[in-house]
């Protein structure tokens, strides 16, 4: 059984970097088909995609955060990372990591983390 | 821009009623649509994927149907422990995208 775990700062100050990392565990990051994604809600509301990244390192992001987003992985620590650049309160949401499954057509997300709530204030 | 709608936003029911709820997407997506329910404090869960096929250990009280722009959500029997909010997600290689959400609880 796939296990997701995010850790990371729960408070960031605006302007600043919110940086995130997704550990996986029960199964290799580098999994044939798998994708993994960063997803976030903002308090009371839905949800919303951020990004994907692939094992080899491709990867793709919801275009209205695309200038502010990165996402990486280090295979080596069976580990993924989300880095949102100038942060606004605006960004203050429950972070999600999950794992995109290459099952059917539709990609669905079958695995999440517990969820982890950033603040940004100063 | 592509968009997902949800209706209603939110019902009551009593236990054991018949629960529908519809995801309307804004094009074609043929049978992309996966369904998830999220109680609170709690990450979603899958409980189905390509619009229909229920994931490994849901129980077969949940169903869905439909395909491209319409589908159908459906607790044939409502349940306590179903008190949950209940998202629709698109998938439109490679864009992601969940509807708003409909807020399930007991009458």
């Amino acid at each position: 059984q796939v296990q997701l775990q995010e850790s990371g700062p729960g408070l960031v100050k605006p302007s600043q970097t919110l940086s995130l990392t997704c550990t996986v565990s029960g199964g290799s990051i580098s999994s044939g088909g798998y994708y993994w994604s960063w997803i976030r809600q903002h308090p009371g509301k839905g949800l919303e995609w951020i990004g994907y990244i692939y094992y080899s390192g491709s990867t793709y992001y919801n275009p209205s955060l695309k200038s502010r987003v990165t996402i990486s992985v280090d295979t080596s620590k069976n580990q993924f990372s989300l880095k949102l650049r100038s942060v606004t309160a605006a960004d203050t949401a429950v972070y999600y990591c999950a794992s995109v499954a290459p099952r059917g057509y539709s990609y669905p997300f079958d695995y999440w983390g517990q969820g982890t709530l950033v603040t940004v204030s100063s | 821009d592509f968009q997902m709608t949800q209706s209603p936003s939110s019902l009551s029911a009593s236990v054991g009623d018949r629960v529908t709820i519809t995801c309307q997407a804004s094009q074609d997506i043929t049978n992309y649509l996966n369904w998830y329910q999220q109680k609170p404090g709690k990450a979603p869960k899958l409980l189905i994927y390509d619009a229909s096929i229920l994931e490994t250990g849901v129980p077969s009280r949940f169903s869905g149907s439909g395909s491209g722009t319409d589908f159908t959500f459906t607790i044939s029997s409502l349940q306590p422990e179903d008190i949950a909010t209940y998202y629709c997600q698109q998938y439109d290689n490679p864009l992601f995208t969940f509807g708003p959400g409909t807020k399930v609880d007991i009458k």
